[in-house]
């Protein structure tokens, strides 16, 4: 399994609090992505980063921010969190340069629920 | 890479019968298509991931189709088994690695 953790796997929290996830890997790759889980949506992307200090934007961006200062670590910021960001949100890592095929590993989701 | 559509959304199979999936894609900015599979309270895993017009990939009872000058590509299941039942992804690639997914096709195959 690709070394990938999510940290917390599990947080509630009031509208109007700032939260921050963390993506963890151990394997060097380049990219890493932010996604969230909602249903009818399966899986929607909000920032993804293609190198350290490097990111972008995905679908769903808005009230979202996102830092890379090392390799190893991607942030994922709620500035102030609503009810609306309730959900599963899944890190994913990849390094499509090498000769493999780019494919994206996940962490096991982190459970936020914003009351 | 916007506009990824898959169909169908849901599909109820029984055992035993074969089943395929389509994706949707703009063929525009194309690097990949990927594959992934979701099962229930776990994280996606990946299935395949293709490049070239014309690849056909398999594992086991699983195979894809790509085709890049339309925009499309096809997951067939063979022979669909309950251990199977799953959501589907797919996902194309730009060459920026952003990786935008469809909303998926929900299976469930009954005993």
């Amino acid at each position: 399994d690709a070394g990938i953790t999510q940290s917390p796997r599990h947080k509630v929290t009031e509208t109007g609090t700032p939260v921050t996830l963390r993506c963890h890997q151990t394997e060097n790759h380049r990219y890493m992505y932010w996604y969230r889980q909602d249903p009818g949506h399966g899986l929607r992307l909000i920032h993804y980063s293609y190198g350290v200090k490097d990111t972008d934007k995905g679908e769903v961006s808005d009230g979202y921010s996102v830092s890379r200062s090392k390799t190893e670590d991607f942030l994922l910021t709620l500035e102030s969190a609503t009810s609306s960001q309730t959900s599963v949100y899944f890190c994913a890592i990849s390094d499509k340069d090498r000769m493999n095929t780019g494919e994206l590993f996940f962490g096991e989701g982190s459970r936020l629920t914003v009351l | 890479i916007l506009n990824v559509e898959q169909s169908p959304q849901s599909l109820h199979v029984q055992e035993g019968d074969s089943t395929n999936f389509t994706c949707s894609f703009p063929s525009s900015n194309f690097y990949a298509l990927h594959w992934y599979r979701w099962e229930t309270a776990k994280s996606p895993e990946a299935l395949f991931v293709m490049t070239l017009n014309g690849d056909e990939k398999k594992k086991g009872r699983i195979s894809a189709t790509l085709n890049t000058k339309e925009g499309y590509s096809y997951l067939y299941i063979k022979g669909s088994q309950p251990e199977d039942s799953a959501t589907y992804l797919c996902a194309p690639r730009g060459n920026t690695g952003k990786l935008i997914f469809g909303q998926g096709t929900t299976l469930q195959v009954k005993p």
